[in-house]
Order: C-alpha cells, then sequence, then structure tokens
C-alpha cells in the first residue's frame, strides 16, 4: 500500500494567516492526489482534486500544488470557517485509495 | 440537492453481523460508482469497499475481505454493506461516498453521507 504521511499532525494560526499543509506520499503517485476538509461530527469535503484543480463551489483562498511525492494544501487567507481537519488521499492504486492520518487547524 | 444518508449502524457484539444501507437522491444513482469508507473514533479515514456502477465489479481493503459484502439495488437508489464476523477493530463511523464522475472511476469521492456509527464491544 502507498503510505500518505502529512505534516504538521496540529497547527495553530490565526483568522488571515496563510497557512501551508504537507502531504508526502511513499512512492509517486502523479498528480492523483486530493484534499478534503472535515469539520466535527460532519462528513468530509472535497477541496482539491488532481492535486491542484479546485472542487466546484469551494472557496479560491484553498490551492494545491505538487507531482511525484511531494504535495502542499494553501490557504491564502485563514477565515473562521476553515478551522477543521484536512486530509490528503491518494488515488494512484484507484479503487485502493488511502488516506493521510490528518492535519488539524486549530485557532492560536 | 444530492444527498447519501446512511442508517443501520449500531451496538453488536464480537462476531456479530450488521448491514448498513445508504440512500442516495438527487442524482442518477445507477450512473455513479460507489464507496463505503470508515473512520475509527478519533482516527482518520480508511477505505473499505467500492462498487461498479452496474455491480459488475467489487473492490474490497484487506481488513474486511472475506468478511464484508458491498452491493447496491439501482432501482432503489440504494448502497449497502453486509458486515460480518465483526471485531472490535471494526469499531467506526461508516461513511458512503459518491466517485466524482460516472465514466470513469476517479477514487476522489463527493458528496459524502454523514456516516453512521458501528460499534462492536461486548
Amino acid at each position: 500500500d502507498i503510505q500518505m504521511t502529512q505534516s504538521p499532525s496540529s497547527l495553530s494560526a490565526s483568522v488571515g494567516d496563510r497557512v501551508t499543509i504537507t502531504c508526502r506520499a511513499s512512492q509517486s503517485i502523479s498528480s492523483y492526489l486530493n484534499w478534503y476538509q472535515q469539520k466535527p461530527g460532519k462528513a468530509p469535503k472535497l477541496l482539491i482534486y488532481a492535486a491542484s484543480s479546485l472542487q466546484s463551489g469551494v472557496p479560491s483562498r484553498f490551492s494545491g500544488s505538487g507531482s511525484g511525492t511531494d504535495f502542499t494544501l494553501t490557504i491564502s487567507s485563514l477565515q473562521p470557517e476553515d478551522f477543521a481537519t484536512y486530509f490528503c488521499q491518494q488515488s494512484y492504486t484507484t479503487p485502493r485509495i488511502t488516506f493521510g492520518q490528518g492535519t488539524r487547524l486549530e485557532i492560536k | 440537492e444530492v444527498q447519501l444518508v446512511e442508517s443501520g449502524g449500531g451496538l453488536v457484539k464480537p462476531g456479530g453481523s450488521l448491514r448498513l444501507s445508504c440512500a442516495a437522491s438527487g442524482f442518477t444513482f445507477s450512473s455513479y460508482t460507489m464507496n463505503w469508507v470508515r473512520q475509527a473514533p478519533e482516527k482518520g479515514l480508511e477505505w473499505v469497499s467500492s462498487i461498479s456502477s452496474s455491480s459488475s465489479y467489487m473492490y474490497y481493503a484487506d481488513s474486511v475481505k472475506g468478511r464484508f459484502t458491498i452491493s447496491r439495488d439501482n432501482a432503489k437508489s440504494s448502497l449497502y454493506l453486509q458486515m460480518n464476523s465483526l471485531r472490535a477493530e471494526d469499531t467506526a463511523v461508516y461513511f458512503c461516498a459518491r466517485d466524482v464522475m460516472t465514466t470513469v472511476i476517479t477514487g476522489y469521492f463527493d458528496p459524502w453521507g454523514q456516516g453512521t456509527l458501528v460499534t462492536v464491544s461486548s
């Protein structure tokens, strides 16, 4: 299985900050990398697919980049509703996908 | 509105069985690959199983293979997960989720249901 490792595991930031979360794959996955946001007690929500494509309806302050093994999710200016847990997910081995362990983004 | 609603979770003893359901609405259910993903308490996400639009292909994680069976009824716009020989480590919230596209299996999902909690304990 391809292992996905996110860093940091948790992060404290303030409204208006620029935040970057990193995801590393244990082997090359080309651009088959997706990002989800999950709020407590809710289902995950797709933010970014194919490493850098913004899912419909997602604010443009979210962006993704990377290819191969190293990827980043950037939130350009944090809003109060962005405090949540973020997961990366590889779809290179679809349908046997795997997720990162998550990054909890908390209010400073 | 595109919607997925899971049901069927609950408390079951180790070795027991449970059948989860996912009712879909707001889209042409029969055109999409459907999936089950679970999340153990305070843990990450784990893919469990997928089924193609016409039930031609079914896939399982190694952790559930031989114990869980995925199925669907396109006439009822419903997805199912039959879980047998349940173990404590199967305790999780189980989400159903739709693949994003109809023509290919992308492996990324939108939308997801709200989840149903399965607790395996004596």
